[in-house]
């Protein structure tokens, strides 16, 4: 049990336009969902927390209006980078909660974003 | 301050017993969360301690002291396939988890 799955597990994209990552829980539902960045050889950077239903809270210097955060189920999360600059170029992981488990979060694999 | 800290590489023998330590400070204290991440790839759950003591899982135990604020994983009968980085996490008074920056561990042969 406790499969989080996401998609894309890879994107190219050109600066300046929109990409989509999706977080699925697949044999539990997610009280909450999680999305990280990460660069190479440091460690996850929390960008925001999301509630089914409720609007994502986001870390301090994490710019709510760039980093789109959708949690349109228990089961699904949706982040869309707007306007992609090279910077943005990271890795990002969701992850999901769930109580059954006590408390812990599993991670979906990734979703490794290159901006030209 | 919240803050937590382990070492940031390790190198150990194939057959061996390592032991990564990992202090923490934090506002609250809802679990301490051990993960593997191999290179590339996402996190993966390895265990959680919210009560003093040892918790053995095969080649995987990981220890706990609250009043000191320090944990430990241990790593026993090291395979090649164990490198790979662990990263020690504390569950604060929210919903999140904080994370130590990890620590890379390299078994050679």
């Amino acid at each position: 049990g406790a499969v989080v799955s996401q998609h894309p597990s890879r994107v190219i994209c050109k600066s300046g336009t929109s990409v989509k990552i999706e977080c699925r829980s697949l044999d539990f539902q997610a009280t909450t969902m999680f999305w990280y960045r990460q660069f190479p050889k440091q460690s996850l950077m929390l960008m925001a927390t999301s509630n089914e239903g409720s609007k994502a809270t986001y870390e301090q210097g994490v710019e709510k209006d760039k980093f789109l955060i959708n949690h349109a189920s228990l089961t699904l999360s949706t982040l869309t980078v707007t306007s992609a600059h090279p910077e943005d170029s990271s890795f990002y992981i969701c992850s999901a909660r769930t109580r059954r488990f006590t408390d812990t979060q599993y991670f979906g694999p990734g979703t490794r974003l290159t901006v030209l | 301050g919240q803050n937590i800290d382990q070492p940031t590489e390790m190198t150990a023998t194939e057959g061996a017993i390592v032991q990564i330590n990992c202090t923490y400070q934090t506002s609250g204290f809802n679990g301490l969360f051990w993960y593997q991440q191999h290179a590339g790839e996402a996190p993966t759950f390895l265990s959680y301690n919210v009560l003093d003591g040892l918790e053995e899982k095969g080649r995987f135990s990981s220890f706990l002291s609250r009043s000191k604020g320090y944990s430990y994983l241990l790593l026993k009968e090291l395979q090649m396939k164990d490198s790979a980085s662990y990263l020690c996490a504390v569950g604060g008074r929210t919903d999140k988890l904080i994370f130590g920056t990890g620590t890379r561990l390299q078994v050679f042969p």
